[in-house]
């Protein structure tokens, strides 16, 4: 069981928008950055969004991140095929024994 | 350009002990946090340890007291020492820079 809650799966057709959600606490969303990583099977997760709403170099600007209090969510506009994979949030959590990193379960994006 | 290639990984017994290694080019060791995370087959990403630019060490529960991240400033790598492997422990396991770049990962088996 994962401490950040995010919906197993989602879908979409494309050029359709999607967004992926994603629920946490005080200790981690509420008091520190959001990431969100895309993953396409059998390869390493690729950031796709840091310090919440910040896209690296090369991450189209379809991606973009938003968050609230203890909640944050991913959303993927013009979706393509190519957009199917599998997408993580994290947040750095404040807790008692000391800071770690916190992931959501994963969401498997299909595009129909 | 941030280059990270992960090493070390293979079949091991329970019980045993293993290291693996992560050689960082583009960038300095040293001069960023680094973490090694882990992704059971067919799971999601669950973070192992992080060693902090001075030095620091924080450690994921389910490791704690059997793995130790270190890194050699010489030879610009990270290292994750494994001992007292379980079943549980196997995965990819992936170091990343300031969870921005990430390597391929090198896969754990524990098995009999």
């Amino acid at each position: 069981q994962s401490v950040l809650t995010q919906p197993p799966s989602a879908s979409g057709t494309p050029g359709q928008r999607v967004t992926i959600s994603c629920s946490g606490s005080s200790s981690n969303i509420g008091s520190n950055y959001v990431y969100w990583y895309q993953q396409l099977p059998g390869t390493a997760p690729k950031l796709l969004i840091y310090r919440n709403n910040q896209r690296p170099s090369g991450v189209p600007d379809r991606f973009s991140g938003s968050k609230s209090g203890t909640s944050a969510s991913l959303a993927i506009s013009g979706l393509r095929s190519e957009d199917e994979a599998d997408y993580y949030c994290a947040a750095w959590d404040d807790s008692l024994s000391g800071p770690n990193v916190v992931f959501g379960g994963g969401t498997k994006l299909t595009v129909l | 350009e941030v280059q990270l290639v992960e090493s070390g990984g293979g079949l091991i017994q329970p019980g045993g002990s293993l290291r693996l290694s992560c050689a960082a080019s583009g960038f300095t060791v040293s001069s960023n946090y680094m973490s090694w995370v882990r992704q059971a087959p067919g799971k999601g990403l669950e973070w192992v340890s992080v060693i902090y630019s001075g030095g620091s060490t924080y450690y994921a529960d389910s490791v704690k007291g059997r793995f130790t991240i270190s890194r050699d400033n010489s030879k610009n790598t990270l290292y994750l020492q494994m001992n007292s492997l379980r079943a549980e422990d196997t995965a990819v396991y992936y170091c990343a820079r300031d969870l921005y770049d990430w390597g391929q990962g090198t896969l754990v088996t524990v098995s009999s």
